[in-house]
């Protein structure tokens, strides 16, 4: 079965830190992948997706993502985090079954 | 309006009330998804429709009914929970129902169940 792993549940950086949110997942094909981000108070924000071809995703916000078979890994980095990026970010994927499966996300604190 | 709303934003019910909440998409999507949003827990899905039919109901006990009278409202309703169904209850809706088809998330409302 398919599964999605965040193995940060709370991160914090300084604002202007860079930023890595780690995210690894279970399944034998090429899976399809998703990071969305959910703001307090808010639905959930598509962030990048990726499906196949290049394995660097950029996303909106700055936000990209790279995709390697090997470590079953699909990380989310941003270069200089804002403090508007607090929030909590999931990682899922998309397998055979076609359901969206999330990791249990991770929380972003940022300091000024 | 655009996007993907839902009402009530907060709700607090017994345990012997009936209550529902809506969902509306503006996107004209096809597809429409309710999650459950719990503490510590990843998303769970509950329920699918893809052209108002439900081609997915997730194991969730009665006490949840969705409806979707058409292709953009869906109706969750509620009757006789229990306090573990206090979450956030969140709808989607996406393009079709293909696994390639990203999914757009409504605010949600968060339910506490006394």
């Amino acid at each position: 079965a398919q599964s999605v792993t965040q193995p940060d549940i709370h991160i914090t950086v300084s604002e202007g830190a860079s930023l890595e949110l780690r995210c690894n997942y279970s399944y034998g094909a090429t899976p399809y992948l998703f990071w969305y981000v959910q703001s307090p108070g808010q639905g959930l924000q598509l962030l990048l997706k990726y499906f196949s071809g290049d394995t660097l995703v950029q996303g909106i916000k700055g936000f990209e993502a790279e995709f390697k078979r090997s470590q079953s890994s699909f990380n989310l980095r941003k270069p200089s985090v804002h403090w508007s990026d607090a929030a909590e970010y999931f990682c899922a994927v998309v397998g055979n079954t076609d359901k969206l499966i999330f990791g249990t996300g991770t929380r972003l604190q940022v300091f000024p | 309006e655009t996007g993907v709303t839902q009402t009530p934003r907060h709700l607090v019910m017994g345990m012997t009330n009936k209550k529902s909440l809506k969902c509306e998409q503006h996107l004209g999507h096809n597809a429409m998804y309710w999650y459950k949003q719990s503490a510590k827990k990843p998303l769970e899905l509950m329920f699918v429709y893809s052209l108002e039919e439900r081609v997915e109901n997730n194991s969730v006990p009665s006490r949840f009914s969705p409806e979707c009278p058409n292709s953009s409202h869906l109706f969750l309703h509620l009757h006789t929970l229990q306090p573990e169904d206090s979450a956030l209850y969140l709808c989607a809706s996406s393009q079709g129902g293909r696994r390639t088809d990203t999914q757009y998330f409504g605010p949600g409302t968060r339910l506490t169940v006394l």
